[in-house]
C-alpha cells in the first residue's frame, strides 16, 4: 500500500531548532515537496527534492534518502510565526499530482 | 510570486442544490490545475487533475458525475459540486502549474474554498 508518515503534533520553542521527519511508501516517486500550511490557509512552498542529500534555503532545509524512503525538514532560528501544519508530499509519477502525508502540526512556544 | 485566486472563498448551500467554484491563475498560464479537498484536521487529498481543453483525470473513488470540472481557457478552471450533501462540506483547494516557467513542479495554491452544505 502507499504510506507517508509524519509525526501528528510537534512543540518547539522559538529561536531553537526542530527536525520534522517523513518516511514515505508510494509506488513511485519522483520527487518530495515540503509545504508549510497556516490553519484555514492554502499551503505555500517550502522545498522540493527529487536527489539525495540536504537542500538549504535560509533557515528551511530539507533531506531527502530515496533509498531509505526518508525526509526531513529543518526549521533553525524558530520564530512565532512558524507554528503551522507542515505537509510532506510526494510527486509519485512525475505528474505531479500529489500523496499528501496527514501533516505535522508545529507549536512555537516562547 | 505566481499567484491563484479561487472564488467564493466560502459558501454556503442548501442540500441537493449545486455549487461552482473557481480556479484562476492570475499571472501565468496554468494547462495543468489540480482539485484537493481537505476534511478539518486532515490533509490533502488530491480530487482530480485538471488538463486544459481535455478531460479531468480523477482520482480513484472520486465520483466524476459528482464533481464536474471545466478546464475551458490556460487561466481557469471550474469544480462543480453537484446535488451537494452535508459530507461534501469541506475545505476545497485548487493549484496550478506555471506553464511557462523551467522548473514546472512547483504548484501554486489557491487560498481555498470552504463549503458548508447544509
Amino acid at each position: 500500500g502507499q504510506n507517508i508518515d509524519q509525526p501528528t503534533e510537534m512543540t518547539a520553542t522559538e529561536g531553537a531548532i526542530v527536525q520534522i521527519n517523513c518516511t514515505y511508501q508510494t509506488s513511485g516517486f519522483n520527487g518530495l515537496f515540503w509545504y508549510q500550511q497556516h490553519a484555514g490557509e492554502a499551503p505555500t512552498f517550502l522545498s522540493y527534492n527529487v536527489l539525495d542529500g540536504l537542500e538549504e534555503k535560509g533557515r528551511f532545509s530539507s533531506f531527502l534518502s530515496r533509498s531509505k524512503g526518508y525526509s526531513y525538514l529543518l526549521l533553525k532560528e524558530l520564530q512565532m510565526k512558524d507554528s503551522a501544519s507542515y505537509l510532506c508530499a510526494v510527486d509519485q509519477t512525475g505528474a505531479n499530482n500529489l500523496f499528501f502525508g496527514t501533516g505535522t502540526r508545529l507549536t512555537v512556544i516562547p | 510570486g505566481a499567484v491563484v485566486s479561487q472564488h467564493p472563498s466560502r459558501v454556503i448551500c442548501k442540500s441537493g442544490t449545486s455549487v461552482k467554484i473557481e480556479c484562476r491563475s492570475l499571472d501565468f498560464q496554468a494547462t495543468t490545475m489540480f482539485w484537493y479537498r481537505q476534511f478539518p484536521k486532515q490533509s490533502l487529498m488530491l480530487m482530480a487533475t485538471s488538463n486544459e481543453g481535455s478531460k479531468a483525470t480523477y482520482e480513484q473513488g472520486v465520483e466524476k458525475d459528482k464533481f464536474l470540472i471545466n478546464h475551458a481557457s490556460l487561466t481557469l478552471s471550474t469544480l462543480t459540486v453537484t446535488s451537494a450533501h452535508p459530507e461534501d462540506s469541506s475545505f476545497y483547494i485548487c493549484s496550478a502549474l506555471n506553464s511557462g516557467r523551467g522548473s514546472s513542479y512547483e504548484q501554486y495554491f489557491g487560498p481555498g474554498t470552504r463549503l458548508t452544505v447544509t
